[in-house]
């Protein structure tokens, strides 16, 4: 059974940093494209960022270029998504994906970030 | 990027209706085009993929389909575990965008 489970959230001040983790078990990690998905609250569904199997290839959505880092730990099966300069905006949950030809095949339960003063 | 629009919104059914949800791309994705369903609370869950192909697991009432720039969900026959929040998908070019989504509720 595929699980993906996310820590990391909490409450950060606007321009604070938050490092998201993602623990994958049940599938071949190194296999599949992995991503981050984000739903600000009561609101619709964000791609937020893409990465490669072996990490050679990162993409994100223009909202986040430059403030936000994904990455990956093949031997220890996880995903990371760094996020700097945050923003009122930021404030989602957000899940961890495993993908394929821009799907999402599984998501985990998510974790909720919020950005307030 | 491309702009996906759903309709209608919201839509009251009762158990047993047939319920059709429209989702229109801003430019032809051919049949790059997934539904997902999420409950309150929950993570969403793929349905359908390709426009048309169902994911393993997911009951024959629920069927897509359509291509280029029009799609359709159909839920066959609702049931009271479908009452649930439907979005699509572009899979066509990144990034991956959703529509604002279709919440199915009780009449």
């Amino acid at each position: 059974e595929v699980q993906l489970v996310e820590s990391g959230g909490g409450l950060v001040q606007p321009g604070g940093s938050l490092r998201l983790s993602c623990a994958a078990s049940g599938f071949t990690f190194s296999s599949y494209w992995m991503s981050w998905v984000r739903q600000a609250p009561g609101k619709g569904l964000e791609w937020v960022a893409n990465i490669k199997q072996d990490g050679s290839e990162k993409y994100y959505v223009d909202s986040v270029k430059g403030r936000f880092t994904i990455s990956r730990d093949n031997a220890k099966n996880s995903l990371y998504l760094q996020m700097n300069s945050l923003r009122a905006e930021d404030t989602a949950v957000y899940y961890c994906a495993r993908a394929r030809s821009g799907l999402v095949l599984d998501w985990g339960q998510g974790t909720l970030v919020t950005v307030s003063s | 990027d491309i702009q996906m629009t759903q309709s209608p919104s919201s839509v009251s059914a009762s158990v047993g209706d047939r319920v059709t949800i429209t989702c229109r791309a801003s430019q032809g994705i051919s049949s790059w085009l997934a539904w997902y369903q999420q409950k309150p609370g929950k993570a969403p869950k793929l349905l359908i993929y390709a426009a048309s192909s169902l994911q393993s697991g997911v009951p024959s009432r629920f069927s897509g389909s359509g291509s280029g720039t029009d799609f359709t969900l159909t839920i066959s026959s609702l049931q009271p575990e479908d009452f649930a929040t439907y979005y699509c998908q572009q899979a066509n070019s990144f990034p991956p965008t959703f529509g604002p989504g279709t919440k199915v509720d009780i009449k």
